[in-house]
């Protein structure tokens, strides 16, 4: 089992739509969660952070966590093309290194 | 956030050779991470630049193959020694504050090895 499992798509949602990206991981002492996103051929930029479980929200973007389910995700609501990207869901282990998932391609189609 | 300065930001080098590539932060920060990014896969931590002392290597990476250097609080340097093709690919700098924090990252150095 990888530590951090994510779908590796493509997503492809209409603009318009809610983009709905899933992240599973495996270690249960697991504290933090981010998203990044990145653009092909460039380095990844954070998009959003999460420590405790439910719901937080940054604008377009709303990261989910439930930890009894080792289960984050990311709401992207209203997507837009420029958000096509690959979105990577990373993980804070043990001695503060982040671990990352395969990365899920999403497209957004006018 | 810090500002990362990586460089060179691409380089094309010769099987066998070396190249070291640096890492700048406009600040101090307590966490350094290098990253290998392959062709359309995530990124694979490399090791972890301890300041003052030798670098933490995850399985799979080798002092020898990957010599990191970290002299002070804003700067780290990698090198990718003996190269081969399988080499060729993106090498990422990363910082972090200590504990649970946000990673950021430098640029980028895109290598292919010929």
């Amino acid at each position: 089992q990888k530590e951090v499992e994510q779908n590796s798509g493509p997503l492809s949602v209409p603009e318009g739509a809610i983009a709905s990206l899933n992240c599973t991981y495996s270690d249960r002492g697991s504290q933090s969660f981010f998203w990044y996103r990145q653009y092909s051929g460039k380095s990844p930029e954070l998009i959003m952070s999460i420590y405790s479980n439910g719901d937080k929200e940054d604008g377009r973007f709303t990261a989910q966590l439930n930890k009894a389910s080792q289960y984050v995700s990311l709401l992207i609501r209203d997507s837009q093309p420029s958000d096509s990207a690959t979105y990577l869901c990373a993980v804070n282990k043990a001695r503060d290194k982040l671990i990352f998932g395969t990365g899920t391609r999403l497209q957004v189609f006018p | 956030s810090a500002v990362i300065s990586q460089k060179p930001s691409r380089d094309i080098c010769q099987r066998g050779t070396s190249l070291t590539i640096q890492c700048q932060v406009d600040s101090q920060v307590t966490m350094m991470f290098w990253y290998r990014q392959q062709p359309g896969q995530s990124l694979t931590l490399i090791a972890t630049a301890n300041q003052g002392s030798e670098a933490t290597y995850e399985s799979g990476f080798v002092i020898d193959k990957f010599p990191i250097s970290r002299p002070n609080l804003t700067f780290s340097t990698l090198t990718v020694s003996n190269m081969s093709p399988e080499d060729s690919s993106i090498y990422l700098c990363s910082v972090q504050g200590q504990g649970n924090t946000e990673a950021f990252f430098g640029q980028g150095t895109r290598l292919t090895v010929v």
